[in-house]
């Protein structure tokens, strides 16, 4: 079982739709997750982290948490075309000091 | 702003070269990391260091090495290049417990071993 597991996708969503993105993970002693977005032959950039079980909102972007269930998501309202990217999920495990762990990517394409 | 560059793009060479690849930050991060990332494996991480002259294996150390003799610089070597250490590169840094161990990635340089 991979450490941290994203569905790979593409994911393909029309415009102004949700979309609505998955990540679990394996080690219960995980403390932090990060979504990052990366478009094609760029490099990730943070959309958002979050580290208490629930909801946190950034605009259109919603991360959610649950611990029990070892799972978080990332939900994007109101998609637009320059949504389309690969979104990463990267969560920080309490073994593994300052290092990210990150799944492997979940492609993201939104149609007009 | 968080800035972390990488010495190159874009690079190709030959099998056998000896390959530098140079990072560096200007936000006194403790911590960097080099990462390879390659189509359908994810980000996969090679060497970091936490701090000047420290530095542990990451997950794919083979064929690797690294050098961090200043704090804002993070260099990955490979001693002799092979094909299949053709990649995109990226370079990331932090700083221990800001935002959770937030990692800003630098643009990456994609390397072709031919």
């Amino acid at each position: 079982q991979k450490e941290v597991e994203q569905n790979s996708g593409p994911l393909s969503v029309p415009e102004g739709a949700i979309a609505s993105l998955n990540c679990t993970y394996s080690d219960r002693g995980s403390q932090s997750f990060f979504w990052y977005r990366q478009y094609s032959g760029k490099s990730p950039e943070l959309i958002m982290f979050i580290y208490s079980n629930g909801d946190k909102e950034d605009g259109r972007f919603t991360a959610q948490l649950n611990k029990a269930s070892q799972y978080v998501s990332l939900l994007i309202r109101d998609s637009q075309p320059s949504d389309s990217a690969t979104y990463l999920c990267a969560v920080n495990r309490l073994a593994a000091g300052n290092k990210l762990t990150f799944g492997g990517g979940t492609r993201v394409l939104v149609k007009p | 702003d968080v800035k972390v560059t990488q010495s190159s793009r874009y690079l190709v060479k030959r099998t056998g070269e000896k390959v530098f690849l140079e990072c560096v930050q200007d936000m006194d991060h403790e911590n960097m990391f080099w990462y390879r990332q390659d189509p359908g494996l994810g980000l996969r991480l090679i060497y970091f260091s936490y701090d000047v002259k420290m530095k542990e294996k990451g997950d794919i150390p083979e064929g690797y090495s690294v050098s961090r003799e200043k704090k804002e610089r993070f260099s990955l070597i490979l001693e002799s290049a092979s094909t299949n250490q053709t990649s995109m590169y990226l370079c990331a840094s932090t700083r221990p417990g800001f935002r959770h161990n937030e990692q800003f990635f630098g643009p990456g340089t994609r390397l072709t071993v031919l």
